[in-house]
Protein backbone atom coordinates (compact mmCIF):
# COMPACT_ATOMS: atom_id res chain seq x y z
CA UNK A 1 0.00 0.00 0.00
CA UNK A 2 1.73 3.60 -0.99
CA UNK A 3 1.39 5.93 2.14
CA UNK A 4 0.59 9.29 1.23
CA UNK A 5 2.43 11.62 4.05
CA UNK A 6 1.25 15.64 3.92
CA UNK A 7 2.92 18.28 5.79
CA UNK A 8 1.90 20.05 7.90
CA UNK A 9 -0.85 19.00 9.42
CA UNK A 10 -2.20 22.46 11.04
CA UNK A 11 -1.25 25.79 9.28
CA UNK A 12 -3.02 29.18 10.81
CA UNK A 13 -2.90 31.69 7.90
CA UNK A 14 -3.42 35.37 7.52
CA UNK A 15 -5.66 36.38 4.39
CA UNK A 16 -3.37 37.35 1.05
CA UNK A 17 -0.57 35.07 2.35
CA UNK A 18 0.92 31.71 0.53
CA UNK A 19 0.06 28.55 1.76
CA UNK A 20 2.22 25.03 0.64
CA UNK A 21 1.05 21.54 1.49
CA UNK A 22 3.01 18.92 0.75
CA UNK A 23 2.71 15.60 0.02
CA UNK A 24 5.24 12.53 0.08
CA UNK A 25 4.89 9.20 -1.56
CA UNK A 26 6.59 6.36 0.23
CA UNK A 27 7.36 5.10 -3.60
CA UNK A 28 7.07 6.71 -6.94
CA UNK A 29 3.53 7.24 -8.09
CA UNK A 30 4.09 9.36 -11.30
CA UNK A 31 1.60 12.11 -11.59
CA UNK A 32 -1.44 10.31 -10.15
CA UNK A 33 -1.45 12.28 -7.32
CA UNK A 34 -4.82 14.39 -6.78
CA UNK A 35 -6.04 17.06 -4.24
CA UNK A 36 -9.53 17.77 -2.64
CA UNK A 37 -10.75 20.44 -0.18
CA UNK A 38 -13.25 19.41 2.70
CA UNK A 39 -14.56 22.71 4.10
CA UNK A 40 -16.90 21.99 7.67
CA UNK A 41 -19.38 19.73 7.36
CA UNK A 42 -19.19 19.54 3.85
CA UNK A 43 -17.95 16.37 1.35
CA UNK A 44 -14.69 16.77 -0.42
CA UNK A 45 -14.39 18.56 -3.88
CA UNK A 46 -11.59 17.92 -6.31
CA UNK A 47 -9.40 21.12 -6.59
CA UNK A 48 -6.42 19.42 -8.99
CA UNK A 49 -5.72 16.11 -10.60
CA UNK A 50 -3.22 14.96 -12.05
CA UNK A 51 -0.64 17.03 -9.78
CA UNK A 52 -1.00 20.11 -11.47
CA UNK A 53 -3.97 20.44 -13.77
CA UNK A 54 -6.61 22.54 -13.24
CA UNK A 55 -9.70 21.82 -12.58
CA UNK A 56 -12.65 23.72 -14.15
CA UNK A 57 -14.45 26.17 -11.74
CA UNK A 58 -11.59 26.20 -9.02
CA UNK A 59 -9.99 29.44 -8.55
CA UNK A 60 -6.80 30.35 -10.11
CA UNK A 61 -4.91 30.78 -6.75
CA UNK A 62 -4.85 26.75 -6.10
CA UNK A 63 -2.19 25.38 -8.45
CA UNK A 64 -0.13 21.83 -7.67
CA UNK A 65 3.44 20.85 -8.77
CA UNK A 66 5.56 17.61 -8.61
CA UNK A 67 6.04 13.89 -9.63
CA UNK A 68 7.28 11.19 -8.37
CA UNK A 69 7.42 11.18 -4.81
CA UNK A 70 6.89 14.66 -3.62
CA UNK A 71 3.88 16.72 -4.74
CA UNK A 72 2.94 20.22 -3.37
CA UNK A 73 -0.40 22.29 -3.50
CA UNK A 74 -0.15 26.08 -3.48
CA UNK A 75 -2.89 28.55 -2.43
CA UNK A 76 -1.68 31.72 -3.57
CA UNK A 77 -3.47 34.86 -2.04
CA UNK A 78 -5.18 32.99 0.79
CA UNK A 79 -9.00 34.34 1.04
CA UNK A 80 -11.42 33.30 4.31
CA UNK A 81 -13.40 30.87 2.37
CA UNK A 82 -10.00 28.82 1.88
CA UNK A 83 -10.30 27.53 5.62
CA UNK A 84 -10.97 23.28 5.15
CA UNK A 85 -8.97 20.41 5.25
CA UNK A 86 -7.09 19.58 2.10
CA UNK A 87 -6.35 15.85 1.23
CA UNK A 88 -3.66 14.52 -1.31
CA UNK A 89 -5.23 11.04 -2.81
CA UNK A 90 -3.08 8.52 -5.19
CA UNK A 91 -4.59 6.83 -7.93
CA UNK A 92 -1.76 5.39 -9.27
CA UNK A 93 -2.08 1.32 -7.46
CA UNK A 94 -4.36 -0.21 -5.73
CA UNK A 95 -5.73 0.37 -2.83
CA UNK A 96 -6.05 4.22 -3.57
CA UNK A 97 -4.36 5.98 -0.46
CA UNK A 98 -5.03 9.42 0.65
CA UNK A 99 -3.10 11.51 3.01
CA UNK A 100 -3.84 12.03 6.75
CA UNK A 101 -4.93 16.09 5.24
CA UNK A 102 -4.28 19.35 6.20
CA UNK A 103 -6.16 21.99 8.02
CA UNK A 104 -6.05 25.01 7.30
CA UNK A 105 -6.96 27.94 9.51
CA UNK A 106 -7.76 31.56 8.73
CA UNK A 107 -6.21 34.01 11.62
CA UNK B 1 -27.53 18.23 -12.43
CA UNK B 2 -24.86 16.08 -12.04
CA UNK B 3 -25.70 14.58 -8.62
CA UNK B 4 -25.31 11.40 -6.39
CA UNK B 5 -27.13 10.91 -3.08
CA UNK B 6 -26.26 8.50 -0.57
CA UNK B 7 -29.59 6.30 1.60
CA UNK B 8 -29.50 3.67 4.20
CA UNK B 9 -27.26 5.01 7.24
CA UNK B 10 -28.18 4.28 10.53
CA UNK B 11 -27.57 2.96 13.99
CA UNK B 12 -26.37 -1.04 14.36
CA UNK B 13 -25.14 -3.33 16.83
CA UNK B 14 -21.73 -4.77 16.60
CA UNK B 15 -22.16 -7.76 14.06
CA UNK B 16 -25.27 -6.26 12.29
CA UNK B 17 -25.56 -5.37 8.54
CA UNK B 18 -26.12 -2.44 6.74
CA UNK B 19 -27.44 -1.45 3.12
CA UNK B 20 -25.82 1.83 1.38
CA UNK B 21 -27.74 2.86 -1.73
CA UNK B 22 -25.79 5.63 -4.09
CA UNK B 23 -28.25 6.90 -6.16
CA UNK B 24 -27.04 8.74 -9.63
CA UNK B 25 -28.46 11.12 -11.30
CA UNK B 26 -27.71 13.93 -14.29
CA UNK B 27 -25.21 11.52 -15.96
CA UNK B 28 -24.59 8.40 -18.03
CA UNK B 29 -24.55 6.62 -14.60
CA UNK B 30 -23.10 2.86 -16.54
CA UNK B 31 -20.03 5.19 -18.31
CA UNK B 32 -18.33 5.39 -14.99
CA UNK B 33 -16.11 3.78 -12.14
CA UNK B 34 -17.54 4.07 -8.57
CA UNK B 35 -16.35 4.02 -5.00
CA UNK B 36 -16.85 4.51 -1.66
CA UNK B 37 -14.86 6.17 0.49
CA UNK B 38 -15.65 6.79 4.13
CA UNK B 39 -14.94 9.59 7.15
CA UNK B 40 -14.41 8.27 10.67
CA UNK B 41 -15.57 10.92 13.43
CA UNK B 42 -13.17 13.81 13.65
CA UNK B 43 -10.24 12.04 11.40
CA UNK B 44 -9.39 11.87 7.44
CA UNK B 45 -10.84 10.22 4.60
CA UNK B 46 -10.04 6.27 3.80
CA UNK B 47 -10.76 4.94 0.28
CA UNK B 48 -13.43 1.62 0.70
CA UNK B 49 -14.25 -0.11 -2.84
CA UNK B 50 -14.57 0.55 -6.16
CA UNK B 51 -16.31 -1.14 -9.27
CA UNK B 52 -15.41 -0.76 -12.79
CA UNK B 53 -18.41 0.70 -15.02
CA UNK B 54 -19.74 -2.99 -16.15
CA UNK B 55 -19.24 -4.48 -12.42
CA UNK B 56 -16.83 -7.05 -13.42
CA UNK B 57 -14.10 -5.52 -11.97
CA UNK B 58 -14.03 -4.90 -7.82
CA UNK B 59 -11.87 -3.77 -5.30
CA UNK B 60 -11.69 -3.81 -1.62
CA UNK B 61 -9.37 -1.92 1.08
CA UNK B 62 -7.98 -4.77 3.31
CA UNK B 63 -9.88 -3.62 6.25
CA UNK B 64 -13.23 -4.30 5.14
CA UNK B 65 -12.28 -7.29 2.75
CA UNK B 66 -14.86 -10.28 3.45
CA UNK B 67 -17.05 -8.33 5.21
CA UNK B 68 -18.61 -5.51 2.61
CA UNK B 69 -19.76 -6.14 -1.06
CA UNK B 70 -20.07 -3.40 -3.13
CA UNK B 71 -22.39 -3.74 -6.13
CA UNK B 72 -24.24 -1.57 -9.20
CA UNK B 73 -27.18 -1.30 -10.85
CA UNK B 74 -26.96 0.69 -13.95
CA UNK B 75 -30.65 0.48 -15.00
CA UNK B 76 -31.64 1.79 -11.75
CA UNK B 77 -28.65 4.22 -11.90
CA UNK B 78 -27.56 2.98 -8.43
CA UNK B 79 -24.33 1.76 -6.08
CA UNK B 80 -24.89 -0.32 -3.93
CA UNK B 81 -22.26 -1.09 -0.58
CA UNK B 82 -23.28 -3.94 1.86
CA UNK B 83 -21.90 -4.17 4.78
CA UNK B 84 -22.21 -7.34 6.87
CA UNK B 85 -20.47 -8.08 10.46
CA UNK B 86 -19.85 -4.40 11.20
CA UNK B 87 -17.56 -3.35 14.17
CA UNK B 88 -17.40 -0.14 15.55
CA UNK B 89 -14.17 0.94 13.97
CA UNK B 90 -16.53 1.08 10.44
CA UNK B 91 -18.45 3.95 11.89
CA UNK B 92 -18.24 6.70 9.96
CA UNK B 93 -19.67 8.61 6.74
CA UNK B 94 -20.05 6.78 3.81
CA UNK B 95 -19.50 8.80 0.66
CA UNK B 96 -20.42 7.37 -2.66
CA UNK B 97 -18.32 9.53 -5.39
CA UNK B 98 -17.23 9.26 -9.18
CA UNK B 99 -14.27 8.01 -10.51
CA UNK B 100 -14.32 10.77 -13.63
CA UNK B 101 -12.02 8.94 -15.47
CA UNK B 102 -9.70 11.80 -16.21
CA UNK B 103 -7.91 12.37 -12.70
CA UNK B 104 -9.46 11.70 -9.16
CA UNK B 105 -12.98 11.90 -7.96
CA UNK B 106 -15.08 14.84 -9.60
CA UNK B 107 -18.58 14.21 -7.40
CA UNK B 108 -19.41 12.79 -4.66
CA UNK B 109 -22.56 12.28 -2.59
CA UNK B 110 -23.50 13.89 0.54
CA UNK B 111 -22.42 11.17 2.29
CA UNK B 112 -24.52 9.25 5.33
CA UNK B 113 -24.14 8.42 8.53
CA UNK B 114 -23.03 4.93 9.52
CA UNK B 115 -23.00 4.09 13.80
CA UNK B 116 -22.08 1.43 15.29
CA UNK B 117 -22.31 1.07 18.68
CA UNK B 118 -24.37 -1.44 20.94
Amino acid sequence: EIVLTQSPDFQSVTPKEKVTITCRASQSIGSSLHWYQQKPDQSPKLLIKYASQSISGVPSRFSGSGSGTDFTLTINSLEAEDAAAYYCHQSSSLPQTFGQGTKVEIK
Amino acid sequence: QVQLVESGGGLVKPGGSLRLSCAASGFTFSDYYMSWIRQAPGKGLEWVSYISSSGSTIYYADSVKGRFTISRDNAKNSLYLQMNSLRAEDTAVYYCARESGLGGMDVWGQGTTVTVSS
